[in-house]
């Protein structure tokens, strides 16, 4: 069974730049989420899709950071603009439901320079 | 609100060490506590988990006992080897979300 894949796996981008993350989850995982993982911390919740409609965004910066799970499969995160403390680790997640066993994706290294 | 914390690292072990890495929590009624582990280039696992008080999770030979009265779920091995480096992160799952902790980076010498 494929994993949920990635892309880009490392992005270096200017502060005030744009830049877009691309998330597949496993096949037929209802449940998608996007986490930030800064540098020594543990991975933050920003946004969670059921299918392709939003259950949680309550940590999600609404002013730069906006997200899209089209048709319920794919989705992709966006910054913009983008700010020195936005560096960090993007990780994808998914599930099946709304349960705790997450499959998590090898993260998007995002430099902000 | 829901919180982890664990011990900080980083932690530096030979081969055949014992391996503890501590983690308290804070959380309303009663989480499901997990140790997630990320190897290098890789995204998190979960290693295991332990659903209510006393359960004990083990997998690879890590082992880890949800104890209520002192709200911990300490991660323990007792023969570490190389390939076991890696960052763990102690979490919990309540009110439908998973809170980690700071993460713990483990390092075993040959």
């Amino acid at each position: 069974e494929a994993g949920v894949a990635q892309s880009p796996r490392y992005k270096i981008i200017e502060k005030r730049q744009s830049v877009a993350f691309w998330c597949n989850p496993i096949s037929g995982h209802a449940t998608l989420y996007w986490y930030q993982q800064i540098l020594g911390q543990g991975p933050k919740l920003l946004i969670q899709f059921q299918n392709n409609g939003v259950v949680d965004d309550s940590q999600l910066p609404k002013d730069r950071f906006s997200a899209e799970r089209l048709k319920g499969v794919d989705s992709t995160l966006k910054i913009q603009p983008a700010k020195l403390e936005d560096s960090a680790v993007y990780l994808c997640a998914s599930s099946p439901g709304n349960i705790y066993e997450q499959y998590f994706g090898p993260g998007t290294r995002l430099t902000v320079t | 609100g829901n919180s982890v914390t664990q011990m900080e690292g980083p932690v530096t072990l030979s081969e055949e060490a014992f391996l503890t890495i501590n983690c308290t929590y804070t959380a309303t009624g009663y989480p499901s506590l997990f140790w997630y582990v990320q190897y290098p280039g890789e995204g998190l696992q979960l290693l295991l988990k332990a659903t209510k008080a006393d359960d004990k999770g083990s997998n690879k030979g890590f082992e880890a006992t949800y104890r209520k009265e002192t709200t911990s779920f300490h991660l323990e091995k007792g023969s570490v080897q190389v390939s076991d480096s890696a960052v763990y992160f102690c979490a919990l799952w309540s009110d439908y979300k998973l809170s980690f902790g700071a993460g713990t980076t483990v390092t075993v010498r040959a």
